[in-house]
């Protein structure tokens, strides 16, 4: 049972623009910035958004993040096949403990 | 360009210990938060824990018990020991630098360069 709160999976097509959500604690979330990593199949993970809606340099604009409160997002637009991925939310607690979402699955159908 | 590489025995045996080593290239390990991260079969991400190149740790709470993570700044490597492990810690273990940026109000922390991953499978 993951601390941070992901849908299992979410789908589009290609040109669409998808929105993952991401629902924590006052602890978490709501006092601290969200990352977001994307995991291709079979690779490790790969540091997509940082402090809510920072973009790593080599990241497409196409991602974008947003926080409000103690949920966050990550919108993906202009859809492509090869965004089809698993993606993860993060944060920090209070104590400095890392926390992941349980990751949602992306098809691009 | 910062490089990580996991390595260590793919197979322990239940109730031993789990060793890993995490060496850093094309940078230093100073000045920076190193951490541990593991993903089981067809699973979620979950954080082990993290070191300073100091040698100050910070455990996660369901596996403190268990852990220890340490440094060795000479040979630009931070190590995971998890003790009296289970089938339940069969996983790929990743290690991880921990990015940090400062704003005026804040500061934030994130994985920024992630080695390739290491399967750990735990079976007699």
């Amino acid at each position: 049972q993951s601390v941070l709160t992901q849908p299992p999976s979410a789908s589009g097509t290609p040109g669409q623009r998808v929105t993952i959500s991401c629902s924590g604690s006052s602890s978490n979330i709501g006092s601290n910035t969200v990352n977001w990593y994307q995991q291709l199949p079979g690779t490790a993970p790969k540091l997509l958004i940082y402090s809510n809606n920072q973009r790593p340099s080599g990241v497409p604009d196409r991602f974008s993040g947003s926080k409000s409160g103690t949920s966050a997002s990550l919108a993906i637009s202009g859809l492509q096949s090869e965004d089809e991925a698993d993606y993860y939310c993060a944060a920090w607690d209070d104590s400095l403990n890392a926390q992941f979402g349980g990751g949602t699955k992306l098809t691009v159908l | 360009q910062v490089q990580l590489q996991e390595s260590g025995p793919g197979l322990v045996k239940p109730s031993e210990t789990l060793s890993l080593t995490c060496t850093v290239s094309g940078g230093s390990i100073s000045s920076y938060y190193w951490s541990w991260i593991r993903q089981p079969p067809g699973k979620g991400l979950e954080w082990i824990g993290y070191i300073y190149y100091s040698g100050s740790t910070n455990y996660n709470p369901s596996l403190k018990s268990r852990v220890t993570i340490s440094v060795d700044t000479s040979k630009n490597q931070f190590s995971l020991k998890l003790s009296s492990v289970t089938a339940a810690d069969t996983a790929v273990y990743y290690c991880a630098r921990v990015g940090v940026r400062y704003y005026y109000d804040t500061t934030v922390h994130y994985f920024d360069y992630w080695g390739q991953g290491t399967l750990v499978t735990v079976s007699s």
